[in-house]
C-alpha cells in the first residue's frame, strides 16, 4: 500500500462544473497537507495547504480534511481550462513530505 | 510566497560526466532543503534532506556518492550528479524551507531542472 494515494485518473469535467479530487494517506501522524497543481514539464505550485479538520475555502478551491478517515480532498468549483494539469497531494510529518501519484484532471471547454 | 530559483532549467550532458544543479532561496533564509526527482508520469520522489552546515540525509536507495548534495549557505543548495548515466536522465526538484518555518509547513519549490544523459 502505498503511503499516499490518489485516483490516477484522468479525470475529465466539463468547463464550470466541480472537479472533486481525493487522496488517502497511511500515515495517522501526519500533521499537514497540501495541494498541489502541476503543469506538464513544470514544477509544482501550491494551492491549498490545510492543518484541521474540516474544510477550508480559497476563491474556487476548497480543501476537506478528516484526520479520522485519513482523507483530504480538493473540491474545484467553475473548472476552467486552466485548471487542466496533475494535482499533486502531499502528506507532511516531521517536516517530511511524502506525495502521491497525482491525479490528470482535464476541463473541458 | 518565498522565491527559490533553480538552475539550470534544463542541461544534456554526456554519459560519465558530472553535472551540477543549484538551488538558491532568492528572499529567505533556507535552513533545510529536499531533493526530488520525477519521472514521466511519476510522482516527485524525495532523494535527500539537506540542512545547511550539515550532511545531507539521503533516502533509501538514494547513492550519496553518486548524488553529491552541498547545503553550505542559508541560500544555496547544490546537486552534483556525478558519472551520469542514461537512467538518470529525469526531472530535478528543489525545494525549500525558511528558518522561521515549522517543520509542517510549507516548502518553496525551484522550476525543477530537466538532465538528459546521453
Amino acid at each position: 500500500q502505498k503511503e499516499v494515494e490518489q485516483n490516477s485518473g484522468p479525470l475529465s469535467v466539463p468547463e464550470g462544473a466541480i472537479a472533486s479530487l481525493n487522496c488517502t494517506y497511511s500515515d495517522r501522524g501526519s500533521q499537514s497537507f497540501f495541494w498541489y497543481r502541476q503543469y506538464s514539464g513544470k514544477s509544482p505550485e501550491l494551492i491549498m495547504f490545510i492543518y484541521s479538520n474540516g474544510d477550508k475555502e480559497d476563491g474556487r478551491f476548497t480543501a476537506q480534511l478528516n484526520k479520522a478517515s485519513q482523507y483530504v480532498s480538493l473540491l474545484i468549483r467553475d473548472s476552467q481550462p486552466s485548471d487542466s494539469a496533475t494535482y499533486l497531494c502531499a502528506v507532511v510529518n516531521a517536516g517530511k513530505s511524502t506525495f502521491g501519484d497525482g491525479t490528470t484532471l482535464t476541463v473541458k471547454p | 510566497g518565498a522565491v527559490v530559483s533553480q538552475h539550470p532549467s534544463w542541461v544534456i550532458c554526456k554519459r560519465g560526466t558530472s553535472v551540477k544543479i543549484e538551488c538558491r532561496s532568492l528572499d529567505f533564509q533556507a535552513t533545510t532543503m529536499f531533493w526530488y526527482r520525477q519521472f514521466p508520469k511519476q510522482s516527485l520522489m524525495l532523494m535527500a534532506t539537506s540542512n545547511e552546515g550539515s550532511k545531507a540525509t539521503y533516502e533509501q536507495g538514494v547513492e550519496k556518492d553518486k548524488f553529491l548534495i552541498n547545503h553550505a549557505s542559508l541560500t544555496l543548495s547544490t546537486l552534483t550528479v556525478t558519472s551520469a548515466h542514461p537512467e538518470d536522465s529525469s526531472f530535478y526538484i528543489c525545494s525549500a524551507r525558511g528558518s522561521g518555518q515549522g517543520a509542517n509547513t510549507e516548502a518553496f519549490f525551484g522550476q525543477g531542472t530537466r538532465l538528459t544523459v546521453v
